[in-house]
């Protein structure tokens, strides 16, 4: 089935660092989503990505499309403590139609703890 | 522009019982689909409506059944729950014209079934 393996599963860093983490699949994706969530509360998404190649940013995050569609890449520069939470990429899972239906797959998510 | 609103916040079920969630989508999305998140785990797709229809289950029993009115919002009813129905429910709403794929969630109803 369409797997998503994020890595690392955790990582604690000092503030004003830089955080880099990925996302592989055994299957092309045609969409790439990276979704931050906070304990208790529903993810909010941070990038999208829609083609092979593409390299998007948003503020302090960069996220990047993999070129054979099967990986992405996240990251964050100069951490700040409000970047703590649990980072998901995600990505539609298609029938073997083609079509998504509007299936999310999630990755297991990475932990991300940044100490002041 | 108004985001995906979720009600209840928390609830507290016992075993057997029914439970009826509810979702207000992202003003200008017409297609709501719901998730289940476990505890240390990521959301698992449980359905998706679109005008008013079902367009799409994952692996969930068919007690977990849903609603969706025309003004798009959207419900989730659980039946003869069970202790592994405990989780967050997170709904999640999109579009047509930015794709139905790029979903916006709401901030999630937390079930607790005793």
């Amino acid at each position: 089935g369409q797997q998503l393996n994020q890595s690392p599963q955790s990582m604690f860093i000092q503030e004003g660092e830089d955080v880099s983490m990925n996302c592989t699949s055994s299957s092309i994706f045609n969409t790439w989503l990276w979704y931050k969530q906070d304990p208790g509360e529903g993810p909010v998404l941070l990038i999208a990505l829609y083609k092979a190649g593409e390299l998007t940013s948003n503020g302090r995050l960069t996220a990047q499309f993999g070129i054979t569609r099967k990986d992405s890449f996240l990251n964050i520069s100069a951490s700040i403590p409000s970047d703590v939470g649990i980072y998901f990429c995600a990505g539609p899972r298609r029938d073997a139609g083609g079509t998504s239906y509007g299936k999310l797959t999630f990755g297991q998510g990475t932990i991300l703890t940044v100490h002041p | 522009e108004t985001g995906v609103t979720q009600s209840p916040t928390h609830l507290i079920k016992t075993r057997g019982q029914q439970v009826t969630l509810r979702c207000s989508s992202q003003s200008g999305h017409n297609t709501v689909s719901w998730y289940q998140q476990a505890l240390g785990q990521g959301p698992q797709f449980i359905f998706q409506y679109y005008r008013e229809e079902e367009n799409g289950r994952g692996n969930f029993p068919p007690r977990f059944s849903g609603l969706q009115f025309p003004n798009y919002s959207s419900e989730l009813n659980v039946n003869a729950l069970e202790l592994d129905d405990s989780a967050l429910y997170l709904c999640a709403s999109s579009s047509e014209r930015t794709g139905t794929d790029t979903q916006y969630f709401g901030p999630g109803t937390r079930l607790t079934v005793l």
